[in-house]
């Protein structure tokens, strides 16, 4: 069975400041990743995704995330954050094959933005 | 309207009443999710449907019931809950029902059981 683990639970950064959020997968074939952004009362909206490819995906809002299958990670970063990234961030693996729907999140992480 | 809209956004209701949460997408999807989301924990799957048709139940209690009635809409209904079902519920779509294909997902509704 798949697993995601984003093991930083809550981030705090200052405006302008870089940001890297970590996901680490667990999942026996080719992995489909994606990362979705929560505002606070919104749905999830899609950053970006890795089906296959080039390993460092480009996202929107400026986001960015690079596959690497040797550490099973698949972190999340943007060189310059913006008051308006403050949010929850989802890092979640899709099963391959014929398994319906089968995405698995992530606990999540909460990014908490300082001025 | 465009993507995916859910109605109500907040809904209040007691353990013996009977609601429904509506779901429509805007896409020309062909598969359609609930999905629920609780305090502190991960967005729990519920159901799947493909074409109208159910494809997955992840052993959801008996008291949530949803209906495709068509590929755009897709509804949940309620009755009898618990005050351990108050969470996020969210619906959300993709071309097929296939995790790996990318879902599209709405704001939600916020249910709350007193």
């Amino acid at each position: 069975a798949q697993s995601v683990t984003q093991p930083d639970i809550h981030i705090t950064v200052s405006e302008g400041a870089s940001l890297e959020l970590r996901c680490n997968y667990s999942y026996g074939a080719t992995p489909y990743l994606f990362w979705y952004v929560q505002s606070p009362g919104q749905g999830l909206q899609l950053l970006l995704k890795y089906f296959s490819g080039d390993t460092l995906v480009q996202g929107i809002k400026g986001f960015e995330a690079e596959f690497k299958r040797s550490q099973s990670s698949f972190n999340l970063r943007k060189p310059s954050v913006h008051w308006s990234d403050a949010a929850e961030y989802f890092c979640a693996v899709g099963a391959g094959g014929t398994s319906y729907g089968k995405l698995t999140f992530g606990q999540g992480t909460i990014l908490t933005v300082h001025p | 309207e465009t993507g995916v809209t859910q109605t109500p956004r907040h809904l209040v209701m007691g353990m013996t009443n009977k609601k429904s949460l509506k779901c429509e997408q805007h896409l020309g999807h062909n598969a359609m999710y609930w999905y629920k989301q609780s305090a502190k924990k991960p967005l729990e799957l519920m159901f799947v449907y493909s074409l109208e048709e159910r494809v997955e139940n992840n052993s959801v209690p008996s008291r949530f019931s949803p209906e495709c009635p068509n590929s755009s809409h897709l509804f949940l209904h309620l009755h009898t809950l618990q005050p351990e079902d108050s969470a996020l519920y969210l619906c959300a779509s993709s071309q097929v029902p296939w995790g790996t294909d990318t879902q599209y997902f709405g704001p939600g509704t916020r249910l709350t059981v007193l």
